[in-house]
């Protein structure tokens, strides 16, 4: 499997409050990717990152930002967390874009 | 607007071939079509990848008509561990890139003894 690990794997937080979910590879890959995985929904793309400092929004990208400072770690920040942020978050990576992507195990996230 | 369109569920029993059908509506010329796999509380595995007509690796084939706007994939033989949601991958040819990046909304297979 892939080197990918998603940090914290669950989290139980309340409206209002600030989150920040890492991305960790050991792949050195240049594309991440941070999905939200709700039900009826599939996966929806929130934001990606083709490169240090290179980003761009996804399908659904409203109340999230995201930063990457080095190839290995990729940041998604939820600055006010609201209930409508509850889901599953996926990160991804790949060579290129539309490439194989490689999926992190998941971080579940509850905000009350 | 793109819209990546794939059946709710399915349900089959062992040893039967499997076929699900996705549409993507307006994929771009050069794009690949890709389709994943996904068990509970797992993130997605890739199957298969394909660009037209047909692909085949040791776990499914992949059909894609000439004019690209749908997809099936093809899982021979299935057993219980089949038992999965799959996604097809497809996007925009128009947009931005993260326009190509949408994915159906998942394919539940049941697979019956």
């Amino acid at each position: 499997d892939a080197g990918i690990t998603q940090s914290p794997r669950h989290k139980v937080t309340e409206t209002g409050t600030p989150v920040t979910l890492r991305c960790h590879q050991t792949e050195n890959h240049r594309y991440m990717y941070w999905y939200r995985q709700d039900p009826g929904h599939g996966l929806r793309l929130i934001h990606y990152s083709y490169g240090v400092k290179d980003t761009d929004k996804g399908e659904v990208s409203d109340g999230y930002s995201v930063s990457r400072s080095k190839t290995e770690d990729f940041l998604l920040t939820l600055e006010s967390a609201t209930s409508s942020q509850t889901s599953v978050y996926f990160c991804a990576i790949s060579e290129l874009l539309l490439e194989t992507q490689y999926f992190g195990p998941g971080t579940r996230l509850l905000v009350l | 607007l793109a819209k990546t369109t794939q059946p709710i569920s399915m349900d089959s029993y062992e040893g039967q071939e499997v076929n699900i059908t996705c549409s993507h509506n307006n994929i771009a010329t050069n794009d690949y079509i890709t389709w994943y796999q996904q068990f509970p509380s797992q993130g997605p595995r890739f199957i298969i990848q394909g660009y037209k007509t047909k692909v085949t690796n040791e776990v499914a084939s992949l059909f894609i008509p000439a004019d690209r706007k749908s997809s099936t994939l093809s899982l021979p033989r299935v057993s219980l561990s089949d038992t999965a949601v799959y996604y097809c991958l497809g996007g925009s040819g128009e947009g931005s890139s993260a326009s190509k990046i949408i994915f159906g909304s998942g394919t539940r297979l049941s697979i019956r003894p």
